[in-house]
């Protein structure tokens, strides 16, 4: 059973407009929330996160908003660049619990010249 | 930049085989994780150790698979006998607690023939 789920596989954006990617979770345990980003033949790296007791949080063209009444966080990209073409996971964990992350499977991002 | 090391980076045998996977974490980092990237499951959590001791397994099937911390620099994960589904990319990531930020490294693509 999916906990942490991505159901957008991929998407395409051009460049200059807004990226929106989105995350479903199911359990209302998790407490802090993180956006990985990978690009090909290379691990995932960090992002942006946010804790429970916020409903966004922004670093540069990044924005990430949590809903948690609807167990939904999105990652806003604006503007998109050619250079945010990358795989996104969406990852959540019970920081409080002291339980490791649990990872959606990835959104493809293609971001159009 | 401090960084996960992974070797090998590519990795094909024949089933029946055994496999192992090297990685090096972060000095003073003291958890590892190791993960499992499918188109199917994402990335899937393996195994991971606090101060080199095991925490959870679970992820792993046991009948083949082992992961140990013989040193704070190494960690390995062994796969004996392969099996042509156990072909996917396995990252190995160190951090400071289960706090969410870790580190990945680059990754050891395997393939089982």
């Amino acid at each position: 059973d999916q906990q942490v789920k991505q159901n957008s596989p991929s998407l395409s954006v051009q460049e200059g407009r807004i990226s929106i990617l989105n995350c479903d979770y199911t359990n209302s345990m998790f407490d802090y929330f993180l956006w990985y980003k990978k690009y090909p033949a290379e691990g995932p790296t960090f992002l942006i996160s946010i804790s429970s007791i916020k409903d966004k949080n922004e670093d540069g063209r990044f924005t990430v908003f949590l809903n948690k009444s609807a167990k939904h966080l999105s990652l806003h990209i604006v503007p998109s660049q050619p250079g945010d073409s990358a795989v996104y996971f969406c990852a959540a964990m019970r920081n409080s619990g002291n339980t490791p992350l649990v990872f959606g499977k990835g959104t493809r991002l293609s971001v159009i010249a | 930049d401090a960084r996960v090391t992974q070797t090998p980076r590519h990795k094909v045998t024949e089933m029946g085989q055994e496999v192992t996977m090297r990685c090096q974490p972060i000095l003073g980092h003291n958890t590892v994780f190791w993960y499992r990237q499918t188109m199917m499951q994402g990335l899937e959590l393996l195994a991971y150790f606090r101060n080199r001791a095991p925490l959870d397994d679970s992820g792993m099937p046991k009948d083949r698979f082992s992961a140990e911390m013989p040193d704070a620099t190494l960690a390995t994960l062994k796969i004996q006998p392969s099996e042509p589904r156990d072909s996917a990319v396995y990252f190995c990531a160190s951090g400071w607690g289960l706090g969410g930020r870790n580190t990945f490294g680059s990754g050891t693509r395997l393939t089982v023939v």
